[in-house]
């Protein structure tokens, strides 16, 4: 079972509207969540790095939200534009141990559609 | 600074042949993975070094495929013999650190693999 889950898979809206994607994870004990978007054809971007001791942080229009308790976090995008228009992807780091390295967990993405 | 760079960015070749992708990280970056990304399966490491040590390639599919990381500023990715569902687009990425730390991942734009 994939230790990460977003939702929505997809989701269409329209240009100036705000939008909220969710990620909820299961992996523990844990070390940072990232936020990644990736463009049709490129390679993911970062676009928000957070430790389970932050529960906010934004990048422009990018709002990211961590509540470490429940293991869910949410990216909100505001007067969502036509370049905003790609993949989403939820990534879960865990600590290193002896055991583990922190391997980075990834969701399967949301798709997000502009249209104008 | 030129980001993660692969070569090619894309490859085209018959089943049972050899083929070789290429990543340069990015200067002073001490980890760099190699993933592979598919509609059905997603993002899916591949292999990760850390100071050009092989740290976990228990995502490498098979014998087929191998890594190599022969200094810090280059990477190659082989397959041989090549087979139709090796069919991916294939990423490269590097971070300053380890994934438990704070750094964020750095990806190139990927090679588009089709074996035909």
């Amino acid at each position: 079972k994939n230790q990460v889950e977003q939702s929505p898979q997809s989701l269409i809206i329209l240009e100036g509207k705000n939008c909220t994607l969710q990620c909820n994870y299961t992996v523990s004990p844990f070390s940072n969540l990232r936020w990644y978007k990736q463009d049709t054809g490129r390679g993911p971007v970062s676009l928000t790095i957070m430790t389970f001791s932050e529960n906010t942080k934004s990048n422009g229009r990018y709002t990211a939200t961590l509540d470490a308790d429940t293991k869910q976090s949410s990216l909100h995008i505001t007067a969502s534009q036509l370049s905003d228009s790609a993949s989403y992807i939820c990534v879960v780091s865990g600590t290193m141990t002896t055991d583990s390295w922190g391997k980075l967990q990834f969701g399967a993405g949301t798709q997000v559609v502009v249209t104008p | 600074d030129a980001g993660v760079i692969q070569s090619p960015r894309h490859e085209v070749t018959e089943m049972g042949q050899e083929v070789t992708l290429r990543c340069k990280p990015i200067s002073g970056h001490n980890s760099l993975f190699w993933y592979r990304q598919t509609m059905m399966r997603g993002l899916e490491l591949l292999i990760y070094f850390n100071n050009n040590v092989p740290i976990d390639d228990s995502g490498m599919p098979e014998d087929r495929f191998s890594a190599k990381m022969p200094n810090a500023s280059f990477s190659t990715l082989k397959i041989q013999p090549s087979e139709p569902r090796d069919s991916a687009v294939y990423f490269c990425a590097s971070t300053q650190e380890g994934p438990a730390y704070n750094s964020p991942l750095h990806f190139g734009n990927g090679t588009r693999l089709t074996v035909t």
